[in-house]
């Protein structure tokens, strides 16, 4: 059981470049998460889509995008990276329709943005 | 709006010694309150849960509505505890934001 995969680990891009990063769950979770962990702040939430179909704004959304591509996958999109990206990214997925029920994180990927 | 704070970015125990992670938290619904661990090299995982009323490795936590608490707490912590520990909050439409973190450091 994979879990909640996240690919590329590691990605350098120049200031400007695009990329995407992808997520997917195989647990058959509704609800997926994109986070930002930075030193001292914690983790952020970037966007969150509660159910297929379905995307919000977290608390730092400005310079990216999302698609909730079908129940499996959801991407995160930077379309033009800045310094300030700089971050390691994590997805989550959990179950939603059950009280308490917890979120199951990907390994992150760290970017780096020069 | 959901807010979650830890207020203490660093934690320093000796082994043996009684540990308590703080957590405030405001809502105005209910809450589902949960604390997480990321140890070294490790995906961030679910420590535990306030509806279970659980202990998991010595650790406990209870939710205060009055005092908008979810405190952490061990009474003898261990070296292997050393890790960042997130608290958590869950809200109606599956909105799930987290504290700042307590990077916790347990010595021999």
């Amino acid at each position: 059981n994979a879990g909640v995969t996240q690919t590329p680990k590691f990605q350098v891009l120049k200031t400007g470049q695009s990329m995407t990063l992808q997520c997917a769950q195989d647990m058959n979770h509704n609800s997926m998460y994109w986070y930002r962990q930075d030193p001292g702040m914690g983790l952020r939430l970037i966007y969150y889509s509660a159910s297929e179909g379905t995307t919000d704004k977290g608390e730092v959304p400005n310079g990216y995008n999302v698609s909730r591509l079908n129940k499996r996958e959801f991407s995160l999109r930077l379309e033009s990276a800045a310094p300030s990206q700089t971050s390691v990214y994590f997805c989550a997925s959990s179950y939603r329709g059950l009280m308490n029920t917890e979120a199951f994180f990907g390994q992150g990927t760290r970017l780096t943005v020069v | 709006a959901q807010r979650v704070t830890q207020p203490e970015k660093l934690l320093s125990v000796f082994k043996g010694a009684p540990v308590e992670l703080k957590c405030n938290y405001s809502y105005s619904g209910s809450p589902e309150l949960f604390w997480y661990v990321q140890y070294s090299r490790q995906r961030l995982q679910l420590l535990l849960r306030h509806i279970s009323r659980e202990s998991i490795k010595g650790f406990t936590a209870d939710l205060n509505k009055g005092e908008t608490s979810f405190h952490l707490k061990k009474p003898f912590a261990q070296e292997e505890d050393s890790a960042m520990y997130y608290c958590a909050l869950k809200t109606s439409g599956s909105r799930l934001t987290f504290g700042e973190g307590t990077q916790l450091t347990v010595n021999p």
